[in-house]
């Protein structure tokens, strides 16, 4: 069976700081997703990663996939307000897909 | 406007009732997914239809019966449904199964089990 484990599964950062997410997951997979999900409002796909040391950015968010390791992290690059949410991972393997539990991150002035 | 779009936004059914929730997205996307979000459970990926046929299943109770009758549409009917069956419902498109673009997520149907 796999499991995704996502931490922490809260974090509360000021403004301006650098942070990473880490998702670990169990079996071998070639596949792996970060959402983005805002109180109350449906999923945003931010990244998908597709093979081992991709690396993707997008604005103040970078995600990287390490498979060797299983293990994928998003990296928070000078943190602003707009960035607070829950934070998802899912990977694809065993025939299925199975999501981490999320990482509500709160971004203070 | 995300381009994927859900009705009924809201749901309200008794166990005993057959409804079905609508999904349609005019995206030209082939691949299309329901997802289920509860408060005590991680997200789940129910069923995923690729060219209008069923390519993932995962372990998903047979109450729920998905149909997908072209590729812009997706419907999840629901049948004699169970309390702990409330959830928020989401329906996402991408361009194929296996895309390395991002899926389109609509807003979802928030169904409440009596």
């Amino acid at each position: 069976e796999l499991k995704v484990e996502q931490n922490p599964l809260f974090l509360s950062m000021q403004e301006g700081k650098n942070y990473t997410i880490y998702c670990n997951y169990s079996t071998t997979s070639d596949r792996l997703y970060w959402y983005r999900q805002d109180p109350g409002k449906s999923l945003e796909s931010l990244f998908v990663l597709l093979s081992n040391g991709a690396v993707k950015q997008e604005g103040r968010l970078m995600a990287s996939l390490d498979t060797k390791a299983r293990l994928s992290t998003l990296h928070i690059t000078a943190a602003v307000h707009d960035l607070s949410a829950t934070y998802f991972c899912a990977v694809d393997g065993a025939g299925k897909s199975t999501f981490g539990d999320g990482t509500t991150l709160t971004v203070k002035p | 406007e995300t381009g994927v779009t859900q009705t009924p936004r809201h749901l309200v059914m008794g166990m005993t009732n057959k409804k079905s929730l609508k999904c349609e997205q005019h995206l030209g996307h082939n691949a299309m997914y329901w997802y289920k979000q509860s408060a005590k459970k991680p997200l789940e990926l129910m069923f995923v239809y690729s060219l209008e046929e069923r390519v993932e299943n995962n372990s998903v109770p047979s109450r729920f019966s998905p149909e997908c009758p072209n590729s812009s549409h997706l419907f999840l009917h629901l049948h004699t449904l169970q309390p702990e069956d409330s959830a928020l419902y989401l329906c996402a498109s991408s361009q194929d199964r296996h895309s390395n673009q991002p899926q389109h997520f609509g807003d979802g149907t928030r169904l409440s089990i009596l």
